[in-house]
């Protein structure tokens, strides 16, 4: 069981350059997230999905777009990238039920430039 | 979603017990309390949760305050590798989207 996967771990764009970060998880789970943490602010949650083919906004979505096309696998796009946007991206996943047990990815380092 | 508050750092000799304390002074009777920590660099890691009986796992011990108001997480025998930012949130359980914040937290130092 590899738990839950980011690719990349590490990236440096130019502002204006788009990307897509990769979330995946091989434990079944219905629920996937993705949130930024930055210096000070703690964990932002930017877009969440309950179930395939379905996908909401969280706290701060602007400027990001989402895709669960597959169960294991929630995408992070980036459109248009802006220095703002620097951050540590974390993509978490949990079964369904009440229970609040996410299962957090290593995170990915982006640097918008 | 009950707003927490927790200590912003703490530090703690290797093999003493650490308590965390976070307060949620307005929690409502079906929030649960939920710990999760971030070790340097790595994403957060789900600890141990509880509605208001003391709970027990292989990492920890949630003590929950009868008027739920308050509660500590104990680490029994801290060690070096327990150095890390620990996280209190409250939660109902529920589906669907709920607002969680995963605040500042509190800087655990475990000191050799």
């Amino acid at each position: 069981n590899a738990g839950v996967t980011q690719t990349p771990k590490f990236r440096v764009l130019k502002t204006g350059q788009s990307m897509t970060l990769l979330c995946a998880q091989d434990m079944n789970h219905e629920y996937m997230y993705w949130y930024r943490q930055d210096p000070g602010m703690g964990l932002r949650l930017i877009h969440y999905s309950v179930g395939e083919g379905t996908t909401a906004k969280g706290e701060v979505p602007d400027g990001y777009n989402v895709s669960r096309l597959k169960k294991q696998n929630f995408l992070l796009g980036l459109e248009s990238a802006a220095p703002s946007q620097t951050s540590v991206y974390f993509c978490a996943s949990r079964p369904s039920g009440g229970s609040y047990e996410q299962y957090f990815g290593p995170g990915t380092r982006l640097t918008v430039t | 979603d009950a707003k927490t508050t927790q200590p912003t750092s703490m530090d703690c000799a290797e093999g003493r017990a650490a308590n965390l304390p976070c307060n949620h002074s307005t929690i409502s009777g079906n929030e649960y309390v939920y710990w999760y920590r971030q070790i340097h660099s790595q994403g957060p890691q789900y600890i141990i949760h509880g509605l208001k009986n003391n709970e027990t796992n292989e990492m920890a011990s949630l003590i929950i305050t009868e008027d739920r108001k308050s509660s500590t997480l104990i680490l029994p025998h801290a060690t070096l590798r327990d150095t890390a930012v620990y996280y209190c949130i409250v939660r109902v359980h529920s589906g669907g989207y709920q607002k969680v914040t995963f605040g500042i937290g509190t800087k655990l130092q475990v000191i050799p």
